[in-house]
C-alpha cells in the first residue's frame, strides 16, 4: 500500500516561515491535501489539490508538490498555527485514502 | 452551515459490536461521498471507509475489511458504520467526513465519537 512519510516535528519562531514535507513515491503525480488538527479538535482542511485553499483559510497557508515530495508552507507563523499537520492522498491503485503520520508544528 | 454530528460511541468488550451514526445537515447529503476516519489515542489519522452517493460502492481499509460495514440513509441524511468483532486496536475517536466535490479531499469533519474496546 502507498506510504506517506512526514517528519515528526518542526519548530519555528513567530513571524518566520514554516515548511513541512510529505514524502511518497512519485507523489507529484497525485493530488495532495493537508489538514490542521489542534488538540482535542477535529481536523480542518487547509490545502487541497496540492495548492488550493478552502474559503476561510488564510493566504499564509500554501502548498506545492513535485517529484517525491509535497510541501506545506506557512508564512508569517502565528502562535495559533501550533498544531499537528497531516498530508493525505488518494491511492488510485487500491482506491484507498492514505494519511501521513503527521507533523507537530511548535511555535517557539 | 455544514454540520456533521457523530454518535453511538462507547465502551464495548472485545468481540462485541457497535453502530456509529453521523447526522448531516446544512448541505444536500445525497450529493456527496462520505467517509469514516479514526484516530487512536495519541496517534495519527487513519482512513477507515468511504461510501458513494447511493451506497452502491464501498471501500475499506484492510484493517477493518470484513468486520465493518459503511452505509447511508439519504432520506434521513445519516451515515452509519456498523462495527463487528471489535478488537482493542479499534479503540479510537471515529470521525465522519464529507468528500469534497471535485476533489478527493475531506472538506468537512464531525467532532468525533469515542469508541473504547476493553474488557
Amino acid at each position: 500500500s502507498y506510504v506517506l512519510t512526514q517528519p515528526p516535528s518542526v519548530s519555528v519562531a513567530p513571524g518566520q516561515t514554516a515548511r513541512t514535507t510529505c514524502g511518497g513515491i512519485n507523489i507529484g503525480s497525485k493530488s495532495v491535501h493537508w489538514y490542521q488538527q489542534k488538540p482535542g479538535q477535529a481536523p480542518v482542511l487547509v490545502v487541497y489539490d496540492d495548492s488550493d485553499r478552502p474559503s476561510g483559510i488564510p493566504e499564509r497557508f500554501s502548498g506545492s508538490n513535485s517529484g517525491n515530495t509535497a510541501t506545506l508552507t506557512i508564512s508569517r507563523v502565528e502562535a495559533g498555527d501550533e498544531a499537528d499537520y497531516y498530508c493525505q492522498v488518494w491511492d488510485s491503485s487500491s482506491d484507498h485514502w492514505v494519511f501521513g503520520g503527521g507533523t507537530k508544528l511548535t511555535v517557539l | 452551515e455544514v454540520q456533521l454530528v457523530e454518535s453511538g460511541g462507547g465502551l464495548v468488550q472485545p468481540g462485541g459490536s457497535l453502530r456509529l451514526s453521523c447526522a448531516a445537515s446544512g448541505f444536500t447529503f445525497s450529493r456527496y461521498w462520505m467517509h469514516w476516519v479514526r484516530q487512536a489515542p495519541g496517534k495519527g489519522l487513519v482512513w477507515v471507509s468511504r461510501l458513494n452517493l447511493d451506497g452502491s460502492s464501498r471501500t475499506y481499509a484492510d484493517s477493518v475489511k470484513g468486520r465493518f460495514t459503511i452505509s447511508r440513509d439519504n432520506a434521513k441524511n445519516t451515515l452509519y458504520l456498523q462495527m463487528n468483532s471489535l478488537r482493542a486496536e479499534d479503540t479510537a475517536v471515529y470521525y465522519c467526513a464529507r468528500g469534497a466535490s471535485g476533489s478527493n479531499s475531506h472538506d468537512y469533519w464531525g467532532q468525533g465519537t469515542v469508541v473504547t474496546v476493553s474488557s
